[in-house]
């Protein structure tokens, strides 16, 4: 399996554009978690699947952050208009429902909001 | 609501002398602890995990971790370091029952001097 596969890896983009992340999780995984992290506030869960509904997204931090998981293989993180405070790396983790797994984390997206 | 403390930001230790970095958890029932480990520019990567069963689990390279109720604490401990070891160490808590929602810790950044 090639495992949790992000992309872009990287993405610079001017304040006031859209964003779009995309995660594939790892086949059979049923649970898909995005997470930012920050030198300020480390790793932040704002929003997490199961079986492609959104269960909690309390971390969301405002309206202009959206996710979406359309099918059990595919995920998006959506940020409508960017701003410079969203600058961060944005990881994706999937992972079974059974507790003896932990989560399986993509290698990140690196944003920059100039 | 759980909570997850790294009490070291930063440690250094020489290469070839003993680890342990520190983690003290705050949870209600018995929780499910994990340490991840990230290298820069790198997602994190699952090092070990304990859920029930002996107190002291054995992980991937080399790495072992002693869950100490009476303390609320799972260290994470290697007898001798390596170079390659260094890297930011996440500590992560669970709720019982479940691999979701996992809680984590502000990491501890290990550097290895030759």
């Amino acid at each position: 399996d090639a495992g949790v596969i992000q992309s872009p890896r990287h993405e610079v983009t001017e304040m006031g554009q859209e964003v779009t992340l995309r995660c594939k999780p790892i086949s059979g995984h049923n649970s898909l978690f995005w997470y930012r992290q920050t030198m300020m506030r480390g790793l932040e869960l704002l929003i997490y699947f199961n079986n492609n509904v959104p269960i909690d997204d309390s971390g969301m931090p405002e309206d202009r952050f959206s996710a979406k998981m359309p099918n059990a293989s595919f995920s998006t993180l959506k940020i409508q208009p960017s701003e410079p405070r969203d600058s961060a790396v944005y990881f994706c983790a999937s992972s079974l429902t059974d507790p003896n797994y932990g989560y399986t984390f993509g290698s990140g997206t690196r944003l920059t909001v100039v | 609501a759980q909570s997850v403390t790294q009490p070291d930001i930063h440690i250094t230790v020489s290469e070839g002398a003993s680890l342990e970095l520190r983690c003290n958890y705050s949870y209600g029932a018995t929780p499910y602890l994990f340490w991840y480990v990230q290298s820069p520019g790198q997602g994190l990567q699952l090092l070990l995990k304990y859920f029930s069963g002996d107190t002291l689990v054995q992980g991937i390279k080399g790495f072992e971790a002693e869950f100490k109720r009476s303390q609320s604490s799972f260290n994470l401990r290697k007898p001798s370091v390596h170079w390659s070891d260094a890297a930011e160490y996440f500590c992560a808590v669970g709720p019982s029952g479940s691999a979701r929602q996992l809680t984590f810790g502000s990491g501890t950044q290990l550097t290895v001097l030759p």
